[in-house]
């Protein structure tokens, strides 16, 4: 069965300052996708990244990147240079490429930026 | 490019009763899932549809069931309401090919029930 772990319930980091959010997944599938969103408190969930299995250099987006680590399966966020607007839920997702195209998320990670 | 579109924002209902919430699709977009979101959790997959078919369905029992139109537009029906059923429910649409990943989550719509 897929599984997303997010062992860190709440963070803190300094506005300017980086912070890695931790993910680890399981899946039997030798294809799948990994995803990171952001939740604001309005609830709408707002894609960051992206990294597919068989990508060979880690996805980065403006200040976000991924450090893909396939064989300890896990797919952290490294958010650079925090900003206040920072401050949200921050989830963890994965998606097989076959079949039913369903997303697993994890329990996410409050991430709070302070000035 | 129209995104994804939820209504209503928010409903109250009372245990017992039913509920239809809907999803409109970003533009060009053939595929629809929901999910449910509980206070302090992370989504959790309801089912997705597919050209109008229902192709996956997760741990949710029969009285949630959907309906997806010719125009990719979804609806979301849940009967005989649960208190359990209060959360926010999150609609969200992709274009379905082995290269496509992304998928464009509407606001969601917050139910609660009485």
């Amino acid at each position: 069965a897929q599984k997303i772990t997010q062992t860190q319930p709440g963070m803190f980091v300094q506005e300017k300052e980086a912070v890695t959010l931790d993910c680890t997944y399981d899946t039997s599938d030798p294809s799948y996708g990994l995803f990171w969103y952001k939740q604001p408190s309005s609830g709408e969930m707002i894609f960051l990244i992206y990294q597919g299995s068989y990508d060979q250099q880690n996805a980065t987006e403006g200040r976000y990147s991924l450090n893909f680590q396939k064989a300890r399966k896990s797919a952290n966020l490294v958010i650079s240079a925090s900003q206040l607007g920072d401050s949200a839920m921050y989830f963890c997702a994965m998606r097989a490429t076959s079949g039913t195209y369903k997303y697993i998320f994890g329990t996410g990670t409050r991430l709070k930026v302070l000035a | 490019e129209t995104g994804v579109t939820q209504s209503p924002t928010h409903l109250i209902k009372t245990r017992g009763q039913q509920v239809t919430l809907r999803c409109s699709s970003q533009s060009g977009h053939n595929t629809v899932s929901w999910y449910q979101q509980a206070l302090g959790q992370g989504p959790q997959f309801i089912f997705q549809y597919y050209r109008e078919e229902e192709n996956g369905r997760g741990n949710f029992p029969p009285r949630f069931s959907g309906l997806q139109f010719p125009n990719y537009s979804s609806e979301l029906n849940v009967n005989a309401l649960e208190l359990d059923d209060s959360a926010l429910y999150l609609c969200a649409s992709s274009y379905r090919d082995p290269s496509g990943y992304e998928q464009f989550f509407g606001p969601g719509t917050r139910l609660t029930v009485l």
